[in-house]
């Protein structure tokens, strides 16, 4: 079955560095989208990808989705304690079942002030 | 309602035991999904509801796990003679329609004793 993976798996920064995580799919997927998942909450959703190569900016966020659709990357520039949190990438297959998003296992983002 | 809710937030029951779970989604959501985030894990596909088609029961891990929707919005996850594996937080989505992000509620913790 399909799988996303997620790395790394934890990342500790000081205020103002710069971020990023990695998504990879197994398979091609029809679209990536992106939650945020802050300390005891719920998943919220953040953005969602389409087109190869595509690239989205959302302030300090900027995500993009890989020339064969199998991978994505989310980067946040100059970080703030609030962007603590869990980033979960989420791919939907492209196959029959393309309405199922399949969960990485997210990136733990700590931020020192 | 403005948002996913769902009832109760936080469940204790014992071993053997059974629970329902429920979840109202957004008026006019086509699409809902329940999830299962273990402590620290991501998030666990179980079941998807779409519009009246049948629905795809393809993560439910066990028969012990049901769920229905009944007249297109409110589901109810149901777990029979629950386990200590069945701990967890079980999250409930709507969407749109299938190709939308998902609007998370903000889950039932379930802790079986």
């Amino acid at each position: 079955g399909q799988q996303v993976m997620q790395i790394p798996q934890y990342q500790h920064v000081q205020e103002g560095e710069d971020f990023t995580t990695y998504c990879n799919s197994s398979t091609t997927l029809s679209n990536i989208q992106w939650y945020k998942q802050r300390p005891g909450g719920h998943p919220v959703f953040l953005i969602q990808l389409v087109k190869s190569g595509e690239v989205k900016k959302q302030k300090r966020l900027t995500f993009q989705f890989g020339e064969a659709k199998k991978n994505s990357s989310l980067h946040i520039t100059a970080t703030q304690t609030t962007d603590v949190g869990t980033y979960f990438c989420a791919g939907r297959g492209s196959g029959g079942s393309n309405y199922k998003l399949t969960f990485g296992k997210g990136t733990l983002l700590t931020v020192n002030p | 309602g403005a948002g996913v809710s769902q009832s109760p937030s936080n469940k204790v029951t014992e071993k053997g035991k059974d629970v329902e779970l429920r979840c109202d989604p957004i008026s006019g959501h086509t699409a809902l999904y329940w999830y299962r985030q273990s402590l620290g894990q991501g998030l666990e596909f179980l079941i998807y509801f779409q519009g009246n088609s049948a629905p795809d029961k393809s993560g439910l891990p066990s028969d012990r796990f049901s769920a229905e929707r009944t007249g297109g919005s409110v589901s109810t996850l149901t777990i029979q003679r629950t386990q200590q594996e069945d701990s967890a937080v079980y999250l409930c989505a709507s969407s749109h329609d299938r190709g939308y992000g998902y609007t998370f509620g903000s889950g039932t913790r379930l802790t079986v004793v």
